[in-house]
Order: C-alpha cells, then sequence, then structure tokens
C-alpha cells in the first residue's frame, strides 16, 4: 500500500453516461497526477496539479474530461459522456520530494 | 516528447538473473525509474537513478545507466517467482515533473 487511496477501484457504465473518480493523496503531498493506461500499454500522462493549481494538461484529455484539486488535497477526475474508448485504467500518483512519485491501485473504467 | 522502449518479454528460471533493458530518446532526463506492476494493482516503485549516476544497488536490485547511448536497464539477482510482473521504465523530463513510460517488460519466472 503507497498510502494513495482511489475510488471506485471499479467502475462499469453505459456509454454516454458521466462517472467521477476520486484520489486521496498522501497528505503531505503537494503535486498529483493523472495517468490513464490500456491494456498491454505503460501509462500515459493526463494532467498535474501543484497544490490546487492544474499546472499541465495532455492532449489526450479532452474537452469531456475534467479534474479539479480543491484546497490542494484529494483530487477528482470526471469524464462526461463516456464513450468504449474511454475504457482504461486510469491511475492517480503523487509526490512530495523532487524524485519519487507513488501511484494509487487505480479505477478501472468499463464503457459498455 | 521523450520516447521510451522497452522488449515486450522475458522468461527466466528461478534463481537465475533478470536483465530488463530499457532505451530512452531525452537527453535531458533528470530521473530515470522503474516500476513493476502486477495484475489488476497499480505501479509500484522500486528504484530510481539520478542521470549523473552510472550505476545504483538496492538489494538484489542493480540499475545500469549509459547515458551516452540512453540506456538503462535493471538486473534483478536471484530471481524469484514473486518477481513475476510487468517492469516499466519511465523517464523524467523538464519542470512538468511528468514520466513518460515505456511499454513495459512482462517478466515470467519460470520454476
Amino acid at each position: 500500500d503507497t498510502g494513495v487511496s482511489q475510488n471506485p477501484r471499479h467502475k462499469i457504465t453505459k456509454r454516454g453516461q458521466n462517472v467521477t473518480f476520486r484520489c486521496d493523496p498522501i497528505s503531505e503531498h503537494n503535486r498529483l497526477y493523472w495517468y490513464r493506461q490500456t491494456l498491454g500499454q505503460g501509462p500515459e500522462f493526463l494532467t498535474y496539479f501543484q497544490n490546487e493549481a492544474q499546472l499541465e494538461k495532455s492532449r489526450l484529455l479532452s474537452d469531456r474530461f475534467s479534474a479539479e484539486r480543491p484546497k490542494g488535497s484529494f483530487s477528482t477526475l470526471e469524464i462526461q459522456r463516456t464513450e468504449q474508448g474511454d475504457s482504461a485504467m486510469y491511475l492517480c500518483a503523487t509526490g512530495g520530494g523532487r524524485e519519487k512519485l507513488f501511484f494509487g491501485s487505480g479505477t478501472q473504467l468499463s464503457v459498455l | 516528447g521523450e520516447d521510451v522502449e522497452q522488449s515486450l518479454f522475458l522468461s527466466v528460471r528461478e534463481g537465475d538473473s533478470s536483465v530488463i533493458n530499457c532505451t530512452y530518446t531525452d537527453s535531458s532526463s533528470t530521473y530515470l525509474y522503474w516500476y513493476k506492476q502486477e495484475p489488476g494493482a497499480g505501479l509500484q516503485l522500486l528504484t530510481y537513478i539520478f542521470s549523473n549516476m552510472d550505476m545504483k544497488q538496492d538489494q538484489r536490485l542493480t540499475v545500469l545507466l549509459n547515458k551516452k547511448d540512453k540506456h538503462l536497464s535493471l538486473r534483478i539477482a536471484d530471481t524469484q517467482t514473486g518477481d513475476s510482473a510487468i517492469y516499466f521504465c519511465a523517464g523524467r523530463t523538464g519542470g512538468g515533473n511528468k514520466l513518460t513510460f515505456g511499454t513495459g517488460t512482462q517478466l515470467k519466472v519460470e520454476l
């Protein structure tokens, strides 16, 4: 257990529905990242927060995706109008020091 | 941007050493990492190396970095069945601190 908590672990939804995932970081970590991992691939960067400020977004993050980190604590990732191509593992990672990045267990999304 | 490449599969016998290789393209990578992922789980940080180092050893793990060839390797000594997993190499570049991952190497340890 890395101390990074993600909920839910699994989410099954119908195409067109909205979904929201939550990440609770290690408490003293000010950097928070969202990654997406599809089967057989490495994680791909989606977005990055330093405290509550969203500093970088990947072009993978379409307009249907939005992430927030109110008060620099937990973070949420929302996907609106889900599509089958959104099916993936969504991973949250947090870092405090300069070197280490710790990942949560991820939320596996299946869009039917 | 950074590209990171790894071979897809490695099979070794229990007790042998495993060597997993990785190449990267961005010479400005400051830190290079090895993560382990077991089925259905998140990524576990195994070890990392700063770009001004050639080697780092941590118990059964040895990381070698060849900056000239942009080649990184992870050696696991006395490989055990519990080491069976996917191993990801990742590089960190720039001020954004984000990591770019390879596609992963599936390590299978046979009895």
